[in-house]
């Protein structure tokens, strides 16, 4: 099945800087990768995905970009805001098959000083 | 925005007793799914269902676990003879079109088996 690796566990950032977390994936086949924010007491909350067929998408301050022939993509938050602390959660997932849904990283601490 | 509502929001049982998650998903949404995260670790793929009946699981949903939509609103999860090792914050989930689309996740339950 499918192993999603997620670094680095804890980030902290100034406040106005950019952050980075990285995750890799080790099934080839995965063709679509959602990014979520949970924040505390809350539940996952999606803040960008991409699919396969694409390298990279913006939304704002918040983009990801996808290397398929390395097997790994990444967010990338510019300017970061207090408001950005937060777990951010990679997941992948083979939507032509397999049983196992969305396989998630074990999760970026994200802790924003001001 | 409609929002996944999950109750209880905290539930404690007993080792070896019966309970029943509930979830009411978004209400234009068809796919509906049951995630689990043990306090610190990643979130984890259960079960999705759609158009009444399991579409895929997990191995983590052993014959323990059975999932229900009883009527045109409410989606539950039951954990029969439950163990130590059930203790978790469990997730609903719901989208439009399956796996590929944005997964909308409640607050959560947390189960404590004592």
């Amino acid at each position: 099945g499918e192993n999603v690796e997620q670094h680095p566990s804890t980030l902290s950032v100034q406040e106005g800087d950019s952050a980075v977390i990285k995750c890799t994936y080790s099934d080839s086949a995965s063709n679509y990768f959602p990014w979520y924010k949970q924040e505390l007491g809350k539940g996952p909350q999606l803040i960008i995905d991409i699919r396969s067929n694409v390298g990279e998408k913006k939304d704002q301050r918040i983009a990801v970009t996808l290397n398929k022939t390395a097997k790994h993509f990444s967010l990338h938050i510019t300017e970061t805001q207090p408001e950005d602390s937060a777990v951010y959660f990679c997941a992948a997932r083979n939507s032509g098959g397999g049983a196992d849904g969305l396989t998630f990283g074990k999760g970026t601490h994200l802790i924003i000083q001001p | 925005e409609p929002e996944v509502t999950q109750t209880p929001s905290h539930q404690v049982t007993q080792m070896g007793q019966e309970v029943i998650l509930r979830c009411v998903p978004i209400s234009n949404h068809l796919y509906f799914y049951w995630y689990r995260q043990i306090l610190g670790q990643k979130v984890e793929f259960l079960v999705s269902f759609y158009n009444n009946e399991i579409s895929e699981k997990s191995e983590i949903f052993d014959d323990r676990f059975s999932v229900e939509r009883p009527d045109g609103s409410n989606f539950t999860l039951k954990i029969r003879s439950t163990k130590l090792e059930d203790s978790a914050m469990y997730f609903c989930a719901s989208s439009e079109q399956g796996h590929d689309s944005p997964l909308h996740f409640g607050n959560g339950t947390r189960l404590t088996v004592t």
